[in-house]
């Protein structure tokens, strides 16, 4: 299947700093990608879809100056979180689309499990 | 009540076994289902992809869609203890959109 790639897997910091995860699809152009937040023995839950070029789209209920998103080009999408707190951890999991494999399915990062201190 | 309930097991099961997961949903709007797996703190992958109500056979695995019941499920022939994961059903609605709504999943310990 498609290869997207997540880094880095594993980040603890301090409560109050900001956190990059960063979102590459690496043998297919994607104009969409997607951020999942994962608690544990819980489903992924959809945060907010990330388009090329333009301002993301967030779900109900996720801030959208507490999590930026930013996808400058077709292959890198990039989720900050912002003065990061212990409510934040979790297991981020970013997904996108490769059109020419169909575009209902979804290929997946392999996940960034946040910890703040 | 959510929209794709899903039972979170742990469901145990020895070598060789033939497993069945399942999931049933309450929206008719959802067209397209799919299956992933997902191994401990890892993304989930694509495991089945399926479109019209009936089965779909990819090797050891079956997805069997029945709309008119709002029921889908996964088989796995003779597992292995490599098939020990999570197993998360994912539906999503026709007409393009691209949200797509996962049940909780499905724990499998396939033993030896």
């Amino acid at each position: 299947g498609a290869v997207v790639s997540q880094h880095p897997s594993r980040v603890i910091c301090k409560s109050g700093t900001s956190v990059k995860i960063e979102c590459r699809s690496l043998d297919f152009q994607a104009t969409t990608m997607f951020w999942y937040r994962q608690f544990p023995k819980q489903s992924l839950m959809l945060m907010a879809t990330s388009n090329e070029g333009s301002k993301a789209t967030y779900e109900q209920g996720v801030e959208k100056d507490k999590f930026l998103i930013n996808h400058a080009s077709l292959t890198l999408s990039t989720l900050t979180v912002t003065s990061a707190h212990p409510e934040d951890s979790s297991f981020y999991i970013c997904s996108a689309r490769d059109p020419e494999r169909g575009p209902e399915k979804l290929f997946f990062g392999s996940g960034t499990q946040l910890s703040v201190l | 009540q959510k929209e794709v309930e899903q039972d979170p097991g742990p469901l145990s099961v020895p070598e060789g076994a033939i497993v069945s997961l399942n999931c049933t949903y309450s929206n008719s709007a959802f067209q397209y289902f799919m299956w992933y797996r997902q191994y401990s703190r890892k993304g989930p992958e694509l495991l089945m992809y399926t479109y019209s109500s009936g089965n779909k056979e990819d090797g050891r695995f079956t997805a069997q869609v029945d709309k008119s019941s709002k029921y889908i499920s996964l088989f796995i022939r003779d597992s292995q203890p490599s098939d020990s994961a999570t197993y998360l059903c994912a539906m999503k609605v026709g007409g393009g959109g691209n949200k797509l709504t996962f049940g909780t999943g499905t724990q499998l310990k396939v033993e030896l």
